[in-house]
């Protein structure tokens, strides 16, 4: 089990459908990120919260909408997706790179299964 | 130009013995952090082994050893006595320390298969 946890596993929408990825941890970390894992292929950086606040947006289109409620919770929020979005979404959290904490690696959910019809 | 090179896509090991798999990086950052994860077929990326830049001895854990050599910009990964359950994507990232950004930039990974 991880420390990083993502619901849901799987899911399968269409593309009119609304949904949302969640991403949990209790590590006291206070940095998290989203990326998108297409098959043999690294991690893709999507997006970085830095102490709630959103400071890395890699040029991702709109239909996907992130949101950190607090410093344990991180959402993804899809609308409108088209079928290259299928992959596997990751997310992961670390402490903030200062201070002390520059070794510290990211801790990465199992991740979320996404397919679009 | 990448960051981080992986040349190995694949690689194949007899069970029990050893096995190398190759990392190589550009970065004009004096501080830097490297790190190796491992990802089965399940999709968890799993963090293995840390190599700081300024770190004077290679690091170590466990079964995972890193070979760091600062000038040829590498950081080999080193798997000894492999067991069946090693069979996994590989892949090395790095992190650049003195922009304060937390980001990796992950390698293409290497697929290690293990053979009983």
């Amino acid at each position: 089990d991880t420390e990083v946890t993502q619901t849901p596993k799987h899911l399968v929408m269409g593309m009119t459908n609304k949904k949302s990825l969640k991403c949990e941890q209790h590590m006291g970390h206070r940095a998290m990120y989203w990326y998108k894992q297409k098959a043999k292929k690294p991690p893709e950086l999507m997006f970085v919260y830095s102490y709630e606040k959103l400071s890395i947006n890699e040029s991702v289109p709109s239909r996907f909408s992130p949101e950190c409620p607090n410093s344990s919770l991180l959402n993804l929020h899809l609308h409108a997706l088209q079928p290259e979005d299928s992959a596997l979404y990751l997310c992961a959290s670390s402490h903030q790179g200062q201070g002390g904490f520059d070794n510290q690696p990211q801790h990465f959910g199992d991740g979320t299964r996404l397919s679009i019809l | 130009a990448q960051k981080i090179t992986q040349t190995q896509p694949g690689m194949f090991v007899q069970e029990k013995e050893a096995v190398t798999l190759d990392c190589t990086y550009d970065t004009s950052d004096p501080s830097y952090g490297l790190f190796w994860y491992k990802q089965p077929s399940s999709g968890e990326m799993i963090f293995l082994i840390y190599q700081g830049s300024y770190d004077q001895q290679n690091a170590t854990e466990g079964r995972y050893s890193l070979n760091f050599q600062k000038a040829r910009k590498s950081a080999n990964l080193v798997i000894s006595a492999s067991q069946l359950g090693d069979s996994a994507m590989y892949f090395c990232a790095m992190r650049e320390l003195q922009t304060g950004a937390n980001n990796l930039f992950f390698g293409t990974g290497t697929r290690l298969t293990v053979i009983p």
